[in-house]
């Protein structure tokens, strides 16, 4: 089966440091991946689409200069938290398409605590 | 725009039971996609059951079905034979049929918090 890669799992990082996350379709090419945050005992909530070569898209209320996505290639979208402080400590799960888009594949997801 | 909602936010049940976890949505549109994930303590999304909106006949995956019901806008799962591995969060969720390249994305219920007890 289709397998989305994120990496790392889990990171610590001082207040005001930028924290790349790496999203890997391993097996297939992802026409489009998607972020999403969730916080502890709550649902996933879309934070930006993006399609490979182009600019990604936002949800309402995210932050486009705090959380900078790039999908360079069909198999590789980042993630990166620039200046990241408390309050961006979460989980951040990505996800991946094939083809029309029928299956959604997820990766694993990156625990991110900021000190 | 489309909601999801799980009005269970805890569940339990015995093992061996059955349980039927339940979800409502909103939309204007009439062909969809509606599924289950599992989310356990690791926190990988494991799908458990898709429905195409336009198939009458509900979907079944072993253990997992669900009951959908389109004129209602309800989508329950029922998990017979609970066993303790089904312990998990499930987010039900819904998803456009096709609306162009990058419009796939889910949107999510708050998700149920199912407990089985052995």
């Amino acid at each position: 089966g289709a397998v989305v890669s994120q990496h790392p799992s889990r990171v610590i990082c001082k207040s005001g440091t930028s924290v790349k996350i790496e999203c890997r379709s391993l097996d297939f090419q992802a026409t489009t991946m998607f972020w999403y945050r969730q916080f502890p005992k709550k649902s996933l909530m879309l934070m930006a689409t993006s399609n490979e070569g182009s600019k990604a898209t936002y949800e309402q209320g995210v932050e486009k200069d705090k959380f900078l996505i790039n999908h360079a290639s069909l198999t590789l979208s980042t993630l990166t938290v620039t200046s990241a402080h408390p309050e961006d400590s979460s989980f951040y799960i990505c996800s991946a398409t094939r083809g029309r888009g029928e299956k959604l594949f997820f990766g694993s997801g990156t625990q991110l605590s900021v000190l | 725009a489309q909601t999801v909602t799980q009005s269970q936010p805890e569940m339990s049940v015995q093992e061996a039971e059955t349980v039927t976890l339940s979800c409502t949505y909103d939309t204007s549109e009439s062909d969809y996609y509606l599924f289950w994930y599992k989310q356990p303590p690791s926190r990988q999304m494991i799908l458990v059951i898709r429905q195409e909106a336009y198939k009458q006949q509900n979907a079944t995956e072993n253990r997992f079905s669900v009951n959908f019901q389109k004129a209602a806008k309800s989508f329950s799962l029922k998990i017979s034979d609970s066993q303790l591995g089904d312990a998990a969060m499930y987010f039900c969720a819904y998803r456009f049929s096709y609306s162009g390249a990058g419009s796939y994305q889910l949107t999510f219920g708050k998700g149920t918090k199912l407990s089985v007890i052995p």
